[in-house]
């Protein structure tokens, strides 16, 4: 089964480092999303990319947040400086849109747990 | 601004019991409505999607409605089994030039053996 790989699993790091994020979409997919993960706030959408492009970023604190797709099988998200209120689980998901009317489902990551210190 | 709501939060049912899962959203002006399972420390499994014009979707032992108009949806689970025992979560699209889903807070669903 084709699969959505992030990188690393599990990251623990002190306030104030930088942080990256990796994802690696399935193949053929043109979009993908990056949401994040909390007891508090549940799922929240930071931000998402179609074809490489970022069309909605609204999510992400952008004073501190990042999110870039090199190219068509690498989507980073970097945190710097990382804060502990950034503690959370971070997935990145990826789908491939269809005319309106045939909608999609999006695969998902086993996501990234950040734990700051 | 759309809210989704999932009650209970918590649910308990002996093994092959069927039961239904509850979701809510406040704009009924949605795109599709997606439902998902998670495993504890995993991430998320897409189990059926139903398009804004669809009232139900059908897998195996689950079976998906939508009432748009009253803004729920339904997770039934047939004969459950202990291998469903996972946080089930709904989320909503509200419309085909916005990819945004907007999920619920979650169901975390525990089948006794």
């Amino acid at each position: 089964d084709a699969r959505v790989t992030q990188t690393p699993r599990d990251k623990v790091t002190e306030m104030g480092q930088e942080v990256t994020m990796r994802c690696q979409p399935i193949l053929g997919h043109n979009t993908v999303f990056w949401y994040r993960q909390t007891m508090m706030q549940g799922l929240e959408l930071l931000a998402y990319f179609r074809n490489r492009a970022p069309l909605d970023d609204s999510g992400m604190p952008k004073d501190r947040f990042s999110a870039e797709m090199p190219d068509a099988t690498l989507a980073t998200l970097k945190i710097q400086p990382s804060e502990p209120r950034d503690s959370a689980v971070y997935f990145c998901a990826s789908g491939l849109v269809r005319p309106p009317g045939q909608g999609y489902g999006y695969t998902f990551g086993s996501g990234t747990r950040l734990t700051v210190v | 601004k759309q809210e989704v709501t999932q009650i209970p939060a918590a649910l308990s049912v002996p093994e092959g019991e069927n039961l239904v899962l509850n979701c809510s959203f406040t704009d009924s002006a949605i795109y599709n409505l997606q439902w998902f399972r998670q495993d504890p420390g995993k991430g998320l499994t897409s189990l059926l999607l139903i398009q804004s014009s669809q009232r139900e979707q059908t897998s195996g032992r689950l079976n998906a409605s939508l009432d748009k108009s009253s803004g729920r949806s339904t997770l039934y689970i047939a004969a459950s089994q202990p291998g469903d025992s996972a946080t089930y979560l709904c989320a909503v699209r509200l419309n085909f030039g916005n990819e945004k889903l907007t999920f619920g807070t979650g169901t975390r669903l525990t089948i006794i053996p």
